[in-house]
């Protein structure tokens, strides 16, 4: 769902150790959910997405879990590099005749070298 | 196989004149949809277009704000009557056409960032 908030959270992770990011959505009708990954001063990047009949799917490194009983996506991403560090946005789609997206307020992933 | 465009990539303007931010679609994507960025926020959903429709323009201020998606050329959002609050970055994203089984995933373009003076 939409959280709005002056100051994003921050997870700061060691280089080499797996990420964890966290998202609670909104609509329970919802039936497709997307990550994306937004570096400074570009446009939001396609990571991974993954259907309501799915629980789990798994990428080049990075796998996607979804809780659909308590609304709760979550990104994982397997040995963490410095070029992962950016804000990552998990957005649903309602599944209307609208298509769009509704975005998640966002988590700053800072990898230390 | 060039991704979503958007042009230009920083727009000033003072109160009072009109921004156009222009948006090309991927190519055989014929869904484009408009998102305005707040700094420190996720994106917000503004409209749905499809080749000379509006199908969702739900999330479009009621006025000074329109948006087109032309047989021929770019989708164009267009902010009359610039005000300070309208200084965000507008992402634009496209998806392919129903029946490819992809229609719902949204492939972003670099954004228009605009300063109102």
């Amino acid at each position: 769902g939409e959280s709005v908030g002056l100051h994003l959270p921050t997870l700061s992770v060691q280089e080499g150790d797996n990420s964890i990011i966290n998202c609670a959505y909104s609509n329970s009708a919802s039936d497709y959910f997307i990550w994306y990954k937004q570096e400074s001063g570009k446009g939001p990047q396609f990571i991974i997405d993954i259907r309501s009949n799915m629980d789990k799917r798994q990428g080049q490194r990075v796998t996607v879990l979804l809780n659909k009983t308590v609304k709760h996506l979550s990104l994982q991403i397997a040995a963490t590099q410095p070029g992962d560090s950016a804000v990552y946005f998990c957005a649903e789609n309602w599944g209307n005749a609208g298509n769009m997206l509704t975005f998640g307020g966002g988590t700053r992933l800072m990898v230390k070298p | 196989n060039a991704g979503v465009m958007q042009n230009p990539r920083h727009l000033v303007r003072r109160r009072g004149q009109e921004a156009r931010l222009r948006c090309s679609p991927m190519k055989g994507h014929s869904h484009v949809y408009w998102y305005r960025q707040l700094p420190e926020e996720g994106l917000k959903f503004m409209v749905y277009l499809q080749k000379e429709n509006i199908i969702d323009e739900s999330g479009m201020p009621k006025e000074r704000f329109s948006a087109e998606f032309p047989k021929e050329g770019p989708s164009i959002l267009r902010i009359q009557q610039v005000v300070r609050g309208d200084s965000a970055a507008y992402f634009c994203a496209s998806s392919p056409p129903v029946g490819t089984g992809t229609t719902d995933t949204q492939y972003f373009g670099p954004g228009t960032r605009l300063t109102v003076l």
